[in-house]
């Protein structure tokens, strides 16, 4: 198993484009997240998704979007780029009713620069 | 979501234990307590959890405390791939199982 991979790894964007970033999981999870961890702080939650087919705000969903049209892919996208958004950005899932056990499993992230 | 309240920085040495204090006085009933830990440029990964009694698992032990307010979490001979930020998380049964993370402990292991 992969577990939870990421794509891209690395991205540099100008203000005002638009970037999707994938998150991928293959261990059949049906709970996905999105994170952002800026300097020196704990992660924050983007939005969220406890299903295809359905997503949900978290903490800091102003200027993201998400989609979650198949189970093992959650996307993240940002329709118009600022400086603000420079972050690293990561995907976790888990499984099904955990309960509040089991345990999430994160991605490698993904750096994000916004000039 | 309860929070919890952790130093913010913790240094010991190579090969002896390391207690990682974390307190959570308004925790629930239900609440389960998860430790994470994030090694640099890395995502965070899951170390363990426990909900009343102490627990032990390959990584490291977590000691709850009888009221529950309270935790530790114990590496037992601290190698220099330790050095790490560690998150003390409380979840809930119920809802979409966010974590909420906070600043965590950065752990530092001299040689």
């Amino acid at each position: 198993n992969a577990g939870v991979t990421q794509t891209p790894k690395f991205r540099v964007l100008k203000t005002g484009q638009s970037m999707t970033l994938l998150c991928a999981q293959d261990m059949n999870h049906e709970y996905m997240y999105w994170y952002r961890q800026d300097p020196g702080m704990g992660l924050r939650l983007i939005h969220y998704s406890v299903g295809e087919g359905t997503t949900a705000k978290g903490e800091v969903p102003d200027g993201y979007n998400v989609s979650r049209l198949k189970k093992q892919n959650f996307l993240l996208g940002l329709e118009s780029a600022a400086p603000s958004q420079t972050s690293v950005y990561f995907c976790a899932s888990i499984p099904y009713g955990s309960g509040g056990y089991n345990e999430q499993f994160f991605g490698p992230g993904t750096r994000l620069t916004v000039l | 979501d309860a929070k919890t309240t952790q130093p913010n920085s913790m240094e010991s040495n190579e090969e002896e234990p390391v207690h990682l204090p974390c307190n959570h006085s308004t925790i629930s009933g239900t609440d389960y307590i998860h430790w994470y830990r994030q090694l640099p440029s890395q995502g965070p990964e899951y170390v363990i959890h426990g909900l009343t009694s102490n627990v032990n698992n390959r990584m490291a032990s977590l000691a709850i405390a009888e009221d529950r307010k309270s935790s530790t979490l114990i590496l037992h001979r601290a190698t220099l791939r330790d050095a790490a930020v560690y998150y003390c998380i409380l979840r809930g049964i119920q809802g979409a199982q966010k974590l909420v993370f906070g600043q965590g402990t950065r752990l530092t292991i001299n040689p």
